[in-house]
């Protein structure tokens, strides 16, 4: 089963930038693994905030973005707020199967 | 609005088998596409279990193969999950999910406890 990697822990400061990324052990990352990214608040479900790469949903704030970036899948945060600080999860499929990555706990301070 | 409701047991007995149901509502099953199961240990992070569309077919984590059977009953517009042996490992949050957007339920709580 392929793994899934994320960085531990980021940290940005309010207004900032900072890019999360997503890889395989598999090889590059790209758009036919239809990356998701999900945003979980402590006690709360996680939210969608990104699918099939780079798509945001209804409820996404314009400053995330989800794009491919150096054979990894990225979600881009610009002009973090602190309400931003939660942990991110990607999901990538495995024309079938999917698979988690460990999660990114984002800091913003 | 897609909306998504799990429900079962929040207890379990060791060896014995989980069984959840993921009631949805705003979308009919019938329409596509794939309904997934995930969990959350207590202080970990996320695991896919599988994911099923209308037809019937599923893809499961290889993990958990063994263990794991997604249904679909499309006349209740609702899927459901067992997981059988359970352990204390089990122990966890179960989401219910619809690929596409990607709308979540709010999760249940299931301790395996005797």
């Amino acid at each position: 089963q392929a793994v899934v990697t994320q960085e531990p822990s980021l940290t940005v400061s309010p207004g900032g930038t900072v890019t999360l990324t997503c890889g395989s052990s598999t090889g590059a990352v790209t758009s036919d693994h239809y990356p998701y990214w999900f945003q979980q608040k402590p006690g709360q479900a996680p939210r969608t905030l990104i699918y099939d790469t780079g798509i945001k949903h209804s409820w996404t704030p314009a400053r995330f973005s989800g794009s491919l970036l150096g054979g990894k899948a990225a979600l881009t945060l610009s002009g973090a707020q602190p309400e931003d600080e939660a942990d991110y999860y990607c999901l990538l499929s495995y024309s079938g199967p999917r698979v988690f990555g460990g999660g990114t706990k984002l800091t913003v301070l | 609005q897609v909306q998504l409701q799990e429900s079962g047991p929040g207890l379990v007995k060791p060896s014995e088998t989980l069984s959840l149901t993921c009631a949805v509502s705003g979308f009919s099953i019938s329409n596509g596409f794939y309904w997934g199961w995930m969990r959350q240990p207590p202080g970990k992070g996320l695991e896919w279990f599988g994911s099923i569309d209308h037809t019937g077919s599923a893809y499961y984590n290889p993990s958990l193969r063994s263990r794991v059977t997604i249904s679909v009953d499309t006349s209740k517009n609702q899927f459901s999950l067992r997981l059988s042996s359970v352990t204390a490992a089990d122990t966890a949050v179960y989401y219910c999910a619809r690929e596409g957007e990607g709308y979540w339920g709010q999760g249940t709580l299931v301790t395996v406890s005797s």
